[in-house]
């Protein structure tokens, strides 16, 4: 078990410019979320998803972002058009989510930091 | 929607002595409460749990409590070490959602 992998673990790109992140879950999690973490913060919550379908997405996910989770296996988080407010640390999560659990433990990735210029 | 409490933001202890971390929730359907463990340039990492049909959990030198009446539950890290020194988190979710809302965070720094 490798744990969550995240890729690139830093970006700087210049405003204007759209990127893409990927994070690779631990292997048989059903479950995948994206978090953003600004300095001194915690982690807020973005978007999750149940093998490749995206349930749930935060006010937080504005029409530039959008993710994808094809064949329930890794996931992309792409931001078009950055801005020097999207700056920030992308934290991605996994878990196994079963039946009988109301709630499953997420495991975190070493998130990618982003800074836009 | 659900708000997370943290305190205190900042914390020093003397290496042997004892932390204590509390976090208040205000959604009294909430059930699940991690604690992570985030060191500089690192992922948060899981360091202990509890849930709602639990009062107190143990793992070796760190213990969580929880007060679902005053819905308040906290973190205790006893016999400091220097490598205890990071971010601490508390977070909260309850059944119906999957996201976890984080607290703002405490900086444990365990003086040698």
């Amino acid at each position: 078990d490798t744990g969550v992998s995240q890729d690139p673990r830093h970006k700087i790109t210049k405003r204007g410019q759209n990127v893409t992140f990927r994070c690779d879950p631990i292997s048989e999690h059903n479950r995948l979320y994206w978090y953003r973490q600004t300095l001194g913060q915690g982690p807020e919550f973005l978007t999750y998803f149940q093998n490749e379908a995206q349930l749930e997405k935060s006010r937080l996910l504005s029409d530039r972002f959008s993710a994808e989770r094809p064949k329930g296996s890794f996931s992309t988080l792409e931001i078009q058009r950055t801005e020097q407010g999207d700056s920030a640390m992308y934290l991605c999560a996994s878990s196994l989510a079963l039946a009988y659990i109301r709630t499953d433990t997420q495991y975190f990735g070493p998130g990618t930091r982003l800074t836009v210029l | 929607g659900e708000n997370v409490e943290q305190h205190p933001s900042t914390l020093s202890v003397q290496e042997g002595d004892s932390a204590v971390i509390k976090c208040t929730y205000s959604d009294s359907a909430s059930n699940y409460f991690p604690w992570y463990k985030q060191e500089l340039g690192k992922g948060p990492q899981l360091i202990i749990d509890i849930r709602s049909n639990v009062g107190e959990k143990k793992d070796q030198r760190i213990a969580v409590t929880l007060n679902k009446t005053a819905k308040h539950f906290s973190l205790h890290i006893t016999e400091t070490q220097p490598e205890d020194s990071a971010v601490y988190f508390c977070a909260v979710t309850r059944g119906s959602a999957r996201q976890l809302t984080f607290g703002s965070g405490t900086q444990l720094t365990v003086l040698p």
